[in-house]
């Protein structure tokens, strides 16, 4: 069965600092997504990583994927308030090409950014 | 353009009582998921549909859940007898194709109390 840990759980950061989050997960997989839930919210997805070194940022997101490691990482930059949300990283352990529905999503990081 | 649309949005029903959840999805696509998450959890795969069909229903519970997704009219996951360990909130997806790189978008969540 895939597992997928996401760490920390929970992070609270002041605004201006760096931090990432980390996904590691425990099959082989080339599809990676990470969405952001705000508290009663739908997910949104912002990133989706295809391949092995994929990087993609957006504003003050960056996320990266290494299939060799099976880890996936989210990293903040400058954090502002406006990140304040719980994110997720899921995997899609089927064949490139495949399913793209069943994901297994980690338990998500309820990220608090502080004035 | 509508997104994935989800009702009630939220829901409270008895220990015995019926749940009936729909979802909408968003214009043009023709595939529909349905995924649970439960407190502090991530999100689960639960069934995936297609217009009067089921095509995987992997993640279903083998009893009191059923889902389908009629030729007119939205999806609607079904949860008879509720109990307590039912609450959770119920996140419908779609997209316009299955597999490959496709992103699937999800709506905004059913949220079920069982009292």
């Amino acid at each position: 069965e895939l597992k997928v840990e996401q760490n920390p759980l929970f992070l609270s950061m002041q605004e201006g600092k760096n931090y990432t989050i980390y996904c590691n997960y425990s099959t082989t997989s080339d599809r990676l997504y990470w969405y952001r839930q705000d508290p009663g919210k739908s997910l949104e997805s912002l990133f989706v990583l295809l391949s092995n070194g994929a990087v993609k940022q957006e504003g003050r997101l960056m996320a990266s994927l290494d299939t060799k490691a099976r880890l996936s990482t989210l990293h903040i930059t400058a954090a502002v308030h406006d990140l304040s949300a719980t994110y997720f990283c899921a995997v899609d352990p089927s064949p490139s090409g495949g399913s793209n529905y069943k994901l297994t999503f980690g338990k998500g990081t309820l990220l608090t950014v502080n004035p | 353009n509508a997104g994935v649309m989800q009702n009630p949005r939220h829901l409270v029903r008895r220990r015995g009582q019926e749940a009936r959840l729909r979802c909408s999805p968003m214009k043009g696509h023709s595939h529909v998921y349905w995924y649970r998450q439960l407190p502090e959890e991530g999100l689960k795969f639960m069934v995936y549909l297609q217009k009067e069909n089921i095509i995987d229903e992997s993640g279903m519970p083998k009893e009191r859940f059923s889902a389908e997704f009629p030729k007119e009219g939205p999806s609607i996951l079904r949860i008879q007898q509720v109990v307590r360990g039912d609450s959770a909130a119920y996140f419908c997806a779609s997209s316009p194709f299955q597999g490959g790189r496709n992103t699937i978008y999800f709506g905004e969540g059913s949220w079920l109390t069982v009292v």
